[in-house]
């Protein structure tokens, strides 16, 4: 079965730095989704990578997919203290399987003003 | 509505009782996703509906755990005789699309809690 591997498992840093969290599988990515989870609230959809190679972001955003690697990349620039929280790949697990999701561990981000 | 309803919100529950988690997902998403977060664990898909098709059950734990979707409308999860390792957030999603390329929107979840 596929594993997503996240990293850092935590991550604390001053407002105004930028920062990456890296999210690596075992098996071949088919796509890619990133979200983020505040504490006792659902998740919210960043974005969806699906070609090797796409870059997507969102304000200050940025996600990447290297299929070669298969790993994805979130880089937040300019942190703010409204980006702390659970930040939560997800993939499915084969190109017609895209109802159910596998998801990492999470990392867990701290920002401090 | 405008976003996926879940309740009830918390649920505290004995062991070996039974117990049904509601999700409203939102109007015209024809897929409906069950997942669940235990205290420290990522998510774990469960099952997901498909507009007609027969949903995808392969995440279910147990036989203790079903689900049902009347039409594209509301689903029900029920856990029957509960024990304490169900105990977790049991989140469900909707999108437009199975595979949902704009993302599932998620719920905030219902804490299931065991004693």
């Amino acid at each position: 079965s596929q594993e997503l591997e996240q990293s850092p498992q935590s991550l604390i840093v001053q407002e105004g730095k930028n920062l990456t969290i890296n999210c690596t599988s075992s098996k071949t990515l088919y796509g890619l989704y990133w979200y983020k989870q505040k504490y006792g609230e659902g998740l919210i959809f960043l974005m969806m990578l699906q070609k090797g190679g796409e870059e997507k972001s969102h304000e200050k955003i940025t996600a990447k997919l290297d299929e070669k690697k298969q790993q994805s990349s979130l880089h937040i620039t300019a942190s703010q203290p409204s980006h702390a929280g659970i930040y939560l790949c997800g993939a499915p697990p084969g190109g017609t399987s895209y109802g159910k999701l596998t998801f990492g561990q999470g990392t867990i981000l701290t920002v401090h003003p | 509505g405008a976003g996926v309803s879940q309740s009830p919100s918390n649920k505290v529950t004995e062991k070996g009782k039974d117990v049904e988690l509601r999700c409203d997902p939102i109007s015209g998403h024809t897929a409906l996703y069950w997942y669940r977060q235990r205290l420290g664990q990522g998510l774990e898909f469960l099952i997901y509906f498909q507009g007609n098709s027969a949903p995808d059950k392969s995440g279910l734990p147990s036989d203790r755990f079903s689900a049902e979707r009347t039409g594209e409308s509301v689903s029900t999860l029920t856990i029957q005789r509960t024990q304490q390792e169900d105990s977790a957030v049991y989140l469900c999603a909707s999108s437009q699309q199975l595979g949902g390329e704009y993302g599932y929107t998620f719920g905030s979840g219902t804490r299931l809690t065991v004693v």
